[in-house]
């Protein structure tokens, strides 16, 4: 079972709509969970982190975390074109000093 | 200013070359990581220093050495480069320990071995 997992997509949603990429972990003392956003030929850059069970909001962007499913998602709202990229859920995995990330899920948001 | 910068963006070369990536940061981070991305995008760590000290080695090739003169550089020499080393390259640094790792990347350096 791979450390962090991710649907690769692609994912597509209309302009406007809700977005919703998700992310499954199997260490169960994982600790942090982020949120990367990838463009093409560019460097993955942070969108969100979130440590505690719940709902962490940031503008249009929500991270959901339940430790017990051992779940994290990212929930894009009035999703926009330059919303595309590619979104890398990282995992820091407990007493590792590492960040492992998901394979990544590809979003394109349609006009 | 940047936080984290690699040299070069591009690398373009022979089998069976030598070459190397530098990656310095300006953060005042302890932690220092080198991350290979293939061409599906998975991002998988390949080395992690501590205060110039090597933490994390996830089974690379000792074709690869890291050298970390001191904690804000973090070095990559490849030896007898392979097809297969073909990829992009990304440093990263972040905090030491703690919930808070964010952890920031350079630009990365694709390498292309032909």
């Amino acid at each position: 079972q791979k450390e962090v997992e991710q649907n690769s997509g692609p994912l597509s949603v209309p302009e406007g709509a809700i977005a919703s990429l998700n992310c499954t972990y199997s260490d169960r003392g994982s600790q942090s969970f982020f949120w990367y956003r990838q463009y093409s030929g560019k460097s993955p850059e942070l969108i969100m982190f979130i440590y505690s069970n719940g709902d962490k909001e940031d503008g249009r962007f929500t991270a959901q975390l339940n430790k017990a499913s051992q779940y994290v998602s990212l929930l894009i709202r009035d999703s926009q074109p330059s919303d595309s990229a590619t979104y890398l859920c990282a995992v820091n995995i407990r007493g590792a000093q590492k960040l492992v990330f998901g394979q990544g899920t590809r979003l394109t948001i349609n006009p | 200013d940047t936080a984290v910068s690699q040299t070069p963006k591009y690398l373009v070369t022979q089998m069976g070359n030598d070459k190397s990536i530098k990656c310095e940061q300006n953060l005042g981070h302890d932690t220092m990581y080198w991350y290979k991305q293939d061409s599906k995008k998975f991002l998988k760590i390949m080395f992690s220093y501590n205060n110039k000290e090597l933490i994390i080695n996830e089974t690379v090739p000792n074709r690869f050495s890291p050298k970390s003169p001191d904690k804000a550089h973090l070095n990559l020499h490849i030896n007898s480069l392979e097809l297969g080393d073909s990829a992009v390259y990304f440093c990263a640094s972040s905090r030491l320990g703690g919930q808070d790792t964010e952890a920031f990347f350079g630009q990365g350096t694709r390498l292309t071995v032909v």
